[in-house]
């Protein structure tokens, strides 16, 4: 079975400074993993995926993620954060049984950037 | 290029109605997923529709159905409405036959079972 979990509920960071969002999978075979972001009363805005290659993903508004696989991680992470990246975060695996576009998803972290 | 659009955005029922949700998906995807969101369970995969077929359903209960136009236009109907099905209800659309898992998502439709 697959699943993501995101351990942190909610992250504070002081704006300017580097933001990491954890997340650790659980999948069979190989993993195919994804951040998407959801503003307030707003649907999820993709924002990178992970499916081969090089461990160092890099996405959209400068954020990139690290994928690593002896700790079953992808963390989600910016050098320097603005108050507007402050959102609810998923991580996301897709569902590798099916093939189809069913995607597994954390229960979110909220991250608030304090100016 | 016009976003995934959901129609309505808000709306309240009382619980033993039905409700009937819209999807218009980005032109040229043909691929439509809809995913339940809840503060209590997150977001859940409710079905998915290609070329006017249902390729892979969530684990939810037979009242929650869903269905694919030619255009690629999907709604999805739930009966008998409980006061758990309040939720955000998501259409997310892909281009491709070949899942990517880059979803491009609706602003949700928000249901408010009473």
């Amino acid at each position: 079975a697959q699943s993501v979990a995101q351990p942190e509920d909610q992250v504070n960071v002081a704006e300017g400074n580097p933001l990491t969002v954890k997340c650790t999978y659980s999948v069979s075979g190989n993993p195919y993993l994804f951040w998407y972001v959801q503003y307030p009363n707003r649907g999820l805005q993709f924002l990178l995926k992970y499916i081969t290659g090089d461990n160092l993903v890099k996405g959209s508004y400068g954020f990139e993620a690290e994928f690593n696989k002896s700790q079953t991680s992808f963390h989600l992470k910016k050098p320097s954060a603005l108050v507007s990246d402050s959102a609810l975060y998923f991580c996301a695996v897709r569902d590798h049984q099916t093939g189809a576009n069913n995607l597994f998803f954390g229960t979110g972290t909220r991250l608030t950037v304090i100016p | 290029k016009a976003g995934v659009t959901q129609t309505p955005r808000y709306l309240i029922k009382t619980r033993g109605q039905q409700v009937t949700l819209s999807c218009s998906p980005i032109s040229g995807h043909r691929s439509v997923s809809w995913y339940q969101q809840t503060p209590g369970q997150g977001l859940q995969f409710l079905f998915e529709y290609f070329s006017e077929t249902q390729r892979n359903k969530g684990n939810f209960p037979g009242r929650f159905s869903g269905r694919q136009f030619s255009n690629s236009r999907s709604e999805m109907n739930v009966s008998t409405l409980e006061l758990g099905d309040s939720a955000l209800y998501l259409c997310a659309s892909s281009p491709a036959a070949e899942n990517t898992g880059e979803l491009f998502f609706g602003e949700g439709s928000r249901l408010t079972v009473l």
